[in-house]
C-alpha cells in the first residue's frame, strides 16, 4: 500500500511570504503529526491532528498552523516566513494514535531566503 | 532534563559486525512506547522497531532488536550483521501516555547517532 506522501519535496521562499505544505497519510490512518527538523534544534513536534481536530500542539508560534480534511489529508501553513523556519518538515501518520507504529513521509525541505 | 538521551553522536563499525546504539529515556508515565527510526541522507524517517512499556519480551524485527531494560530506562537498538546500507542517522523516540489516554501521538526524539559502516 502507498506510504505517506508529502508535497512538495523542496521549496524556496522569501522572508515574509507564507507557505503551505501537504501530507497524505497512509490509507485508513486518521492521525497525522507534523515535525520540524533543524540541525540546531533537532526534531521538534509541531502539532497532531486526529479526525479533523487538533489534538496536541507543540511550542511553536502562532505563525505555524495546520488543518486536517475529512479524508485525513493534512496541511501545514507557515505565515510571515523567517530565515529560522528553514528546515525539513516531516509528517507522520498512524492509525488512531494507539498504534505501535508511526510512519513518516519523505519530508518537505523548506529554504527561506 | 532531556527525555531521550543518545550519547553517541557518531559510530564507525566494520561491515558484518553487530552494533549497539544507546538510548536512555526519562518519564514518569507507566505507559509509554519507544521507537527507533533510521534517517538516510535522503531525509525520510524509516520506522525500524517499537517497544511498549508493558511488553515483557524484547522487540525484534529482522536484523533489528531492542534491548529493553525498564529499570534502567534504557532501550538500546542492536543491529546484527551490519551492512553498508545501514549507514544513516538513527533516532530513538518516545511517546508518553496513560492507559486511559494513549492517544497522544507526540513523539519526543533524541539527538540521534550517525552510524557509518566501513567496508
Amino acid at each position: 500500500k502507498a506510504g505517506v506522501t508529502q508535497t512538495p519535496r523542496y521549496l524556496i521562499k522569501t522572508r515574509g511570504q507564507q507557505v503551505t505544505l501537504s501530507c497524505s497519510p497512509i490509507s485508513g490512518h486518521r492521525s497525522v503529526s507534523w515535525y520540524q527538523q533543524t540541525p540546531g534544534q533537532g526534531l521538534q513536534f509541531l502539532f497532531e491532528y486526529f479526525s479533523e481536530t487538533q489534538r496536541n500542539k507543540g511550542n511553536f508560534p502562532g505563525r505555524f498552523s495546520g488543518r486536517q480534511f475529512s479524508n485525513s489529508r493534512s496541511e501545514m501553513n507557515v505565515s510571515t516566513l523567517e530565515l529560522g523556519d528553514s528546515a525539513l518538515y516531516l509528517c507522520a501518520s498512524s492509525l488512531d494514535g494507539r498504534g505501535t507504529e508511526a510512519f513518516f513521509g519523505q519530508g518537505t525541505r523548506l529554504t527561506v531566503v | 532534563a532531556q527525555k531521550i538521551t543518545q550519547t553517541q553522536p557518531g559510530m564507525f563499525v566494520q561491515e558484518k559486525e553487530a552494533v549497539t546504539l544507546d538510548c536512555t529515556y526519562d518519564t514518569s508515565d507507566q505507559s509509554y512506547g519507544l521507537f527507533w527510526y533510521k534517517q538516510p541522507s535522503s531525509g525520510e524517517m524509516i520506522f525500524l522497531i517499537y517497544q511498549g512499556s508493558y511488553d515483557e519480551q524484547n522487540a525484534t524485527e529482522g536484523r533489528y532488536s531492542l534491548n529493553f531494560q525498564k529499570a534502567r530506562k534504557s532501550a538500546n537498538l542492536v543491529i546484527s550483521a551490519s551492512q553498508l546500507g545501514d549507514s544513516a542517522m538513527y533516532f530513538c523516540a518516545m511517546r508518553e501516555g496513560s492507559i486511559s489516554n494513549f492517544g497522544n501521538e507526540k513523539l519526543t526524539f533524541g539527538t540521534g547517532t550517525r552510524l557509518t559502516i566501513i567496508p
